[in-house]
């Protein structure tokens, strides 16, 4: 079947330019997720969703990142007033048990985000 | 800041030849994961080994976990061109996936 779909692939944006980035994660999966990852590093932390709560945003870097599912399927990314240093790839996964039983997590190709 | 340490950071190995990742972590997990990412693509899921287990084998790969020195290492055997990827462990806590910053595995066929 279909795996996680991210969209737009690439963004670029101007600093201070909002952005929003979408998931579609596997049809039926309770869990996702969303992580950073900068150049050269492992992909961080930054929410996770079960079905349309939110359960942990913890890792969000700050006020100007948001996220929400709200019918428990497509999940969405906003930044607001963009700074170049959020320019990254944002990763989202998806799983099938609920949070938080930690089981394989499917991940998509990413969005490669860059702030000029 | 990322709980879990690959090391090393980069390796180059001739086709054919074994391949050892080793990951370090800090805190209790229920289990860990080790993902490959190849350049500008999304991670895959390698292999899943639990807290109580101590060795996992999948194809050419081998995964130990040793909890008392919280550490993993991954064992590729035979390896490929096609395994020139980066390879990141992943810790999970209350459904907190956290990575370290990967092993950079180049195969030289």
């Amino acid at each position: 079947g279909a795996g996680v779909s991210q969209s737009p692939r690439y963004k670029v944006a101007k600093r201070g330019q909002d952005v929003a980035l979408r998931c579609d994660p596997i049809s039926g999966h309770v869990s996702l997720f969303w992580y950073q990852q900068a150049l050269g590093q492992g992909p961080e932390f930054l929410t996770y969703f079960q079905n349309e709560a939110q359960l942990d945003k913890s890792g969000l870097p700050s006020d100007r990142f948001f996220a929400e599912r709200p019918e428990g399927s497509v999940s969405t990314l906003k930044i607001q007033r963009t700074q170049q240093e959020d320019s990254a790839v944002y990763l989202c996964a998806s799983s099938s048990y609920r949070a938080p039983v930690s089981e394989t997590q499917y991940f998509g190709p990413g969005t490669r985000l860059l702030v000029l | 800041s990322q709980q879990g340490e690959e090391d090393p950071q980069a390796l180059s190995i001739q086709e054919g030849e074994n391949a050892t990742m080793n990951c370090s972590y800090k805190t209790s997990i229920n289990n860990l994961q080790w993902y490959r990412q190849n350049s500008g693509r999304g991670l895959v899921h390698l292999i899943l080994i639990r807290s109580n287990e101590r060795e996992k084998h999948s194809g050419r790969l081998r995964v130990t976990l040793d909890t008392s020195k919280k550490s993993s290492s991954l064992l590729i055997t035979a390896s490929r061109a096609a395994d020139t990827a980066s390879y990141f462990c992943a810790t999970t806590n209350a459904g907190k996936s956290t990575f370290g910053d990967g092993t950079t595995l180049t195969v030289k066929p």
